[in-house]
């Protein structure tokens, strides 16, 4: 099975403007979780989407939003990019088939706000 | 705020076994405890996960105390491809998909 896969990989953006980035998760996987990694805050839960609705949300602001497609895909998307928002988006996927469900990540986006 | 703790770095020699020691002290009843690690820049990668009875899979051994207040994590025969940051996290069922990390340990495997 192929894994999870986000594009882009890596991207530049510049103070204001907005972005959005893609995951596709491992076929049959239900639930897509975000996260934000930065050097300083560490990895941090962004949210999680399954069945097209938001499960679940992280303490970030309202210009970090998400959606779920029916065929499980999700973007993420953050409006009026700030310096701080430069960091390593990892999307995870996972099967919701037990309580015991493991999260699968994907490479990351690298986004850099100049 | 994670609820574990972990030693920031260890070391350990190519082919010896390695073991990370994770407390969480304040473990609930219903909470399991995961391993996840991430090599440099890669998203991380699930290792192993337990209740309260030890586990062991191909990749790694999870033992855990009998008061579940702390686990080690046990690669047997580290390589250098096992340099990476390991995050011990406790999660129950239906939070699985909302994990969260701590500062984890940067295991360095040195030849």
């Amino acid at each position: 099975k192929a894994g999870v896969t986000q594009t882009p990989r890596y991207l530049i953006k510049t103070r204001g403007q907005q972005v959005t980035l893609s995951c596709s998760p491992i076929s049959g996987h239900r639930s897509v979780s975000w996260y934000q990694q930065t050097p300083g805050q560490g990895l941090q839960f962004l949210f999680e989407y399954f069945s097209e609705t938001q499960r679940n949300k992280g303490n970030f602001p309202g210009r970090f939003s998400g959606r779920q497609f029916s065929n499980s895909r999700s973007e993420m998307n953050v409006s009026t990019l700030e310096l701080g928002d430069s960091a390593l988006y990892l999307c995870a996927s996972s099967p919701v088939v037990s309580s015991t469900d493991t999260q699968y990540f994907g490479p990351g986006t690298r986004l850099t706000v100049l | 705020d994670a609820k574990t703790t972990q030693p920031p770095s260890m070391d350990c020699a190519e082919g010896r076994a390695a073991n990370l020691p994770c407390n969480h002290s304040t473990i609930s009843g219903n909470e399991y405890v995961y391993w996840y690690r991430q090599i440099h820049s890669q998203g991380p990668q699930y290792i192993i996960h337990g209740l309260k009875n030890n586990e062991t899979n191909e990749m790694a051994s999870l033992i855990i105390t009998e008061d579940r207040k702390s686990s080690t994590l046990i690669l047997p025969h580290a390589t250098l491809r096992d340099t990476a940051v390991y995050y011990c996290i406790v999660s129950s069922g239906g939070s699985n998909y909302k994990l969260t990390f701590g500062k984890g340990t940067l295991l360095t495997v040195n030849p």
